[in-house]
């Protein structure tokens, strides 16, 4: 069975510094994609990243990268240069081939930013 | 957001009433994805439809739940007879195919709250 993995609830980290989201993945597929959304006290769901297995490079997007080690079963979105907007709850997902828009979601992790 | 639209985005009802939540996909979208986020977690899949066929609703409580998707008009989630448990936001992503396509895009939810 496919499941992700959040270890932190909480994360504090100052306005302008960078940070790392841990989110670890368990599944037999080879071929899978790997998500990250925010969502901020508004309530909407905000697509952020996706990082599919086979993609060489790890995805950018902006200030957001997502850290892909394959081996490890690990996708850590990493924010660069935090921002006070950026305070949310980010929630890591996953997907499996061929399965369109049926993904299995973390816990999540509340980030908080300091100004 | 890649234009899913769902409404209404809050609704209350008592306990025993009807609730109906609508998702519009995006343009030439003919997959459906309904989740459900419980206070305090992350989404949940419920049930997946393609136009006029139920494809996998694995995730969706036996009873007093149900979801269509018509030829014509929106995708509509339905709760009969709801309950203080069934308190919660309720997402609707779409996709063009089952296939791995890259970023998936919600829509910006719709909160139910049952008295």
């Amino acid at each position: 069975a496919q499941k992700i993995t959040q270890t932190q609830p909480g994360m504090f980290v100052q306005e302008k510094e960078a940070v790392t989201l841990d989110c670890t993945y368990d599944t037999s597929d080879q071929s899978y994609g790997l998500f990250w959304y925010k969502q901020p006290s508004s309530g909407e769901m905000i697509f952020l990243i996706y990082q599919g297995s086979y993609d060489e490079q790890n995805a950018t997007e902006g200030r957001y990268s997502l850290n892909f080690q394959k081996a490890r079963k690990s996708a850590n979105l990493v924010i660069s240069a935090s921002q006070l907007g950026d305070s949310a709850m980010y929630f890591c997902a996953m997907r499996k081939n061929n399965q369109g828009g049926k993904l299995i979601f973390g816990q999540g992790t509340e980030l908080s930013v300091k100004p | 957001n890649a234009g899913v639209m769902q409404n209404p985005r809050h609704l209350v009802r008592r306990r025993g009433q009807e609730a109906r939540l609508r998702c519009s996909p995006v343009k030439g979208h003919s997959h459906v994805y309904w989740y459900r986020q419980l206070p305090e977690e992350g989404l949940k899949f419920m049930v997946y439809l393609q136009k006029e066929n139920i494809i996998d609703e694995s995730g969706m409580p036996k009873e007093r739940f149900s979801a269509e998707f018509p030829k014509e008009g929106p995708s509509i989630l339905r709760i009969q007879q709801v309950v203080r448990g069934d308190s919660a936001a309720y997402f609707c992503a779409s996709s063009p195919s089952s296939l791995n396509t890259g970023e998936l895009f919600f829509g910006e939810g719709s909160r139910l709250t049952v008295l």
